[in-house]
């Protein structure tokens, strides 16, 4: 089954524990990316990925590491939480002729 | 960057009327616009997309409208039914930067 598997789903940290996001889809997409969803502000990229080793910033990325060693992996990584970075977070991959796939969403909770 | 608005943040009504759900972009080099419909706890799903070389496109009850002049978008669902309650979000495809950018979302509340 084609999809975007991210874990964990809900994690709940304390301030300044570094914290990884794992991201991993198994359709050969190229094009990756991480999102945050906070209520009334949508969908909001933080970083994107083109290719292996080819990212780049999206619209709010202080705070956020990503890195793409593997096609297939994407990890989002927070090196010292703090509590503005209690969100839901989404990763996601894409097809060149179609939208974004969407994983099932991380639920990150920061004390 | 590209600014995405989305209109209304809620909308309600009765089983088996029509929906309209209205987005504005600002940056006349995107080019893909893709719906997606979110369910309460679940991931956002693609509905359906549209690229800015085409004005509309249907699929069965839910349609989208693109006018590239006025930089507006439209997302139509017919025949409304209670499954379609869900958030829909509208966004815009920047290809110049590879960036998404998502409207705020709007609340579809289908009564039976």
């Amino acid at each position: 089954e084609a999809q975007v598997t991210q874990n964990p789903r809900y994690l709940i940290t304390v301030t300044g524990k570094k914290l990884t996001v794992t991201c991993s889809q198994n359709m050969n997409h190229e094009y990756m990316s991480w999102y945050r969803q906070d209520p009334g502000l949508g969908l909001r990229q933080i970083y994107y990925s083109m290719n292996v080793e080819v990212t780049d910033k999206g619209d709010v990325p202080e705070g956020y590491k990503v890195s793409r060693k593997e096609k297939r992996n994407f990890p989002l990584i927070l090196e010292s939480p703090s509590p503005n970075q209690t969100s839901l977070y989404f990763c996601a991959s894409r097809d060149v002729s179609r939208g974004l796939t969407f994983g099932a969403g991380s639920r990150l909770t920061v004390l | 960057g590209e600014n995405v608005e989305q209109h209304p943040s809620t909308l309600s009504v009765q089983e088996g009327d029509s929906a309209v759900i209205k987005c504005t972009y600002s940056d006349s080099a995107s080019n893909y616009f893709p719906w997606y419909k979110q369910e309460l706890g679940k991931r956002p799903q693609l509905i359906i997309d549209i690229r800015s070389n085409v004005g509309e496109k249907k699929d069965q009850r839910i349609a989208v409208t693109l006018n590239k002049t006025a930089k507006h978008f439209s997302l139509h669902i017919t025949e409304t039914q209670p499954e379609d309650s869900a958030v829909y979000f509208c966004a815009a495809f920047q290809g110049n930067f590879n960036k998404f950018y998502f409207g705020s979302g709007t609340k579809l509340n289908v009564k039976p």
